[in-house]
């Protein structure tokens, strides 16, 4: 089973507008993370929220945890054209060292 | 801002070949790591680091596998004897001190492996 998965698959919106992604998991956590990876390139570090933490906010993302729901939200408010990327993300269990990713939401921004 | 650097950024090799791939992680983390991924699937965790040694590995990480801090500052993987479906993004990772591997992992900007 998976640990983390993510919907939508894909988002496309005008820039301006605000984008919602959703985050799933299965089991306890740690933290959860955010990553940003534009096409083909690294992963960049958005937010990381822990599981003692409801709402965490980041200049233009703010991102939320719902332990009880096993579930993460991202919002980006005020999209522009640079945020097109594909967004994942990743889980830090208690038990171990690694990040169990999902399976990531490709962002569309149209100009 | 201190960053993780891997080279190359893209290697291609022939099937049975040995590969390794380098990366220099920010200089003052302790904890180091090691992902995959293929083409338009998941980043799958591949082996973490910490104090000289392994201290988890994934079912990927097989004996074909091995990492090594050789001299302090470069984190290597190398991979014994490549097979087709070793081709994907190579992401090397760190992250500090203070609740060890609990913060925000950093990552390098990959390695493309392309084996024919």
């Amino acid at each position: 089973s998976q640990q983390g998965e993510e919907d939508p698959q894909a988002l496309s919106i005008q820039e301006g507008e605000n984008a919602t992604m959703n985050c799933s998991y299965k089991t306890s956590i740690n933290n959860l993370q955010w990553y940003r990876q534009n096409s083909g390139r690294g992963l960049v570090h958005l937010i990381l929220i822990r599981s003692n933490e409801r709402e965490k906010h980041s200049g233009r993302l703010r991102v939320t945890l719902d332990t009880s729901k096993k579930s993460s939200s991202l919002l980006i408010t005020a999209s522009r054209a640079a945020d097109t990327a594909s967004y994942f993300c990743a889980t830090a269990l208690d038990s171990n060292y690694q990040l169990i990713w999902g399976a990531g939401t490709k962002l569309i921004i149209k100009p | 801002e201190p960053e993780v650097t891997q080279t190359p950024s893209h290697q291609v090799t022939q099937m049975g070949q040995e590969v390794i791939l380098r990366c220099v992680p920010i200089s003052n983390h302790l904890y180091f790591y090691w992902y995959r991924q293929i083409l338009g699937q998941k980043v799958e965790f591949l082996v973490s680091f910490y104090n000289n040694e392994i201290s988890e590995k994934s079912e990927i990480f097989d004996d074909q596998f091995s990492v090594e801090r050789p001299d302090g500052s470069n984190f290597t993987l190398k991979i014994r004897s490549t097979k087709l479906e070793d081709s994907a993004m190579y992401f090397c990772a760190s992250s500090g001190e203070g609740a060890g591997p609990y913060n925000e992992q950093f990552f390098g900007p990959g390695t493309r492996l392309t084996v024919l």
